[in-house]
């Protein structure tokens, strides 16, 4: 199972991005990488996914270097709406395999 | 459109009891998948089902089993419950089915499940 690291807490300022990198070593070669936004007492929402490069939508951008060892959800000009726990999901929902990471809580100060 | 419904919202059950939990998808998504939240151990997958067929299976014990309906409904059940169950269980649909390529579903609000 890929190991997959994240930082505890970030705080950041309303209208700043916000960057939060998640690390997955053993990364398997058809796993995709893929990033929920949690509220408390909520189900987690999809924010984004991707398996190499960038990928951009709406709300969030994602990063992910050749080697794929490691990604980064960017979030920009945050607002006090987007406090919450960001998990990184290495793997894909339904597989047996899938891991997630612990969370990242992410705290927007006016 | 309605989202993900899961009943009940709250439960609290005593150890040795069963307990079945029930989630119903968006109409029109046929894959229906199972994840324990705990402060823990974090996000961990159950199972997932689509088309009424268990496709894939986490890491639990045999406790812990699902089905799904022709409608696509499913329901998640808990046997011999232990304080180790306690926890926000949550579900997800998905249109197409969950597999590389495809990672987004839609997340239930969860039934919080207290064992005393």
């Amino acid at each position: 199972l890929a190991k997959i690291t994240q930082p505890i807490s970030m705080d950041s300022y309303e209208g700043q991005e916000v960057n939060i990198t998640c690390s997955h070593n053993n990364i398997a070669t058809n796993d995709y990488i893929t990033w929920y936004q949690q509220f408390p007492s909520q189900g987690p929402r999809f924010i984004i996914q991707g398996y190499k490069t960038k990928v951009t939508n709406e709300v969030a951008s994602l990063f992910i270097p050749a080697d794929r060892k490691s990604s980064t959800l960017s979030l920009p000009r945050v607002s006090l709406s987007d406090t919450a726990v960001y998990y990184c999901l290495v793997g894909y929902l339904g597989n047996e395999k899938l891991t997630f990471g612990t969370g990242t809580r992410l705290t927007i100060i006016p | 459109k309605a989202g993900v419904t899961q009943t009940p919202r709250y439960l609290i059950k005593t150890r040795g009891q069963q307990v079945t939990l029930s989630c119903s998808p968006i109409s029109g998504h046929r894959s229906v998948s199972w994840y324990q939240q705990t402060p823990g151990q974090g996000l961990q997958f159950l199972f997932e089902y689509f088309s009424e067929t268990q496709r894939n299976k986490g890491n639990f014990p045999g406790r812990f089993s699902g089905r799904q309906f022709s409608n696509s409904r499913s329901e998640m059940n808990v046997s011999t419950l232990e304080l180790g169950d306690s926890a926000l269980y949550l579900c997800a649909s998905s249109l197409r089915g969950l597999g590389a390529g495809n990672t987004e579903a839609f997340f239930g609000q969860g039934t919080r499940l207290t064992v005393v």
